[in-house]
């Protein structure tokens, strides 16, 4: 029983640098939310998902873009990464009245 | 504006001991509180909730109280046990947000053997 699985765990880039991560999770839940969690601030929503083919911004969107192609996945780019965007990086799904599932992360610095 | 606070960055506490971990929210359209458990390297795991409707949840050593007229509440953890040395996030959903969560910065808690 996967749950909410991130790939990849860990990523290095340079600046201008573009990439995507990925999350997949199989317990068929319709939303699915990226975080981002920067020392002292706590987990911030990037952007959300309320079901396939559907996307909608969160808190800190600027520089991200997301796709929700398959009910399963939830992928989020990064098109021109910035230091700024250094930080940890969760994913997390849920069915809209139960907690969140979380993924256990995806560590990214940017040089 | 920060509409859920976890002003104590850290807490400790001896084993055996009562944890009392606090989280103010400013929003009245909150309506479902919980709270979320994180070891290192490791994603949040869902902890225990509470509805708007309720003053108290209990869950074997894990009690969560909501004061609604303060915008308040806390998470009482008894006896306290190594093993639950964490960071704590409360969170917060909005009625009709589509269940997105704010989330709290965080209380680190130690729990000394």
């Amino acid at each position: 029983n996967a749950g909410v699985t991130q790939t990849p765990k860990f990523r290095v880039l340079k600046t201008g640098q573009s990439m995507t991560l990925l999350c997949a999770q199989d317990m068929n839940h319709e939303y699915m939310y990226w975080y981002r969690q920067d020392p002292g601030m706590g987990l911030r929503l990037i952007h959300y998902s309320v079901g396939e083919g559907t996307t909608a911004k969160g808190e800190v969107p600027d520089g991200y873009n997301v796709s929700r192609l398959k009910k399963q996945n939830f992928l989020l780019g990064l098109e021109s990464a910035a230091p700024s965007q250094t930080s940890v990086y969760f994913c997390a799904s849920g069915t809209g009245t139960q907690p969140q599932h979380f993924g256990d992360g995806t560590r990214l610095s940017i040089l | 504006d920060q509409q859920v606070k976890q002003n104590s960055p850290s807490l400790s506490v001896q084993e055996g001991r009562i944890s009392i971990l606090n989280c103010d929210y400013t929003n009245s359209m909150f309506d479902y509180f919980l709270w979320y458990k994180k070891y290192p390297a490791e994603g949040p795991t869902f902890l225990i909730s509470i509805s708007s409707i309720k003053d108290k949840n209990e869950d074997g050593r894990f009690t969560v109280f909501l004061n609604k007229s303060a915008k308040h509440l806390s998470l009482h953890i008894v006896p306290s046990q190594p093993g639950d040395s964490a960071v704590y996030f409360c969170a917060a959903r909005d009625t009709g947000a589509n269940s997105k969560l704010t989330f709290g910065k965080g209380i680190t808690l130690s729990v000394r053997p």
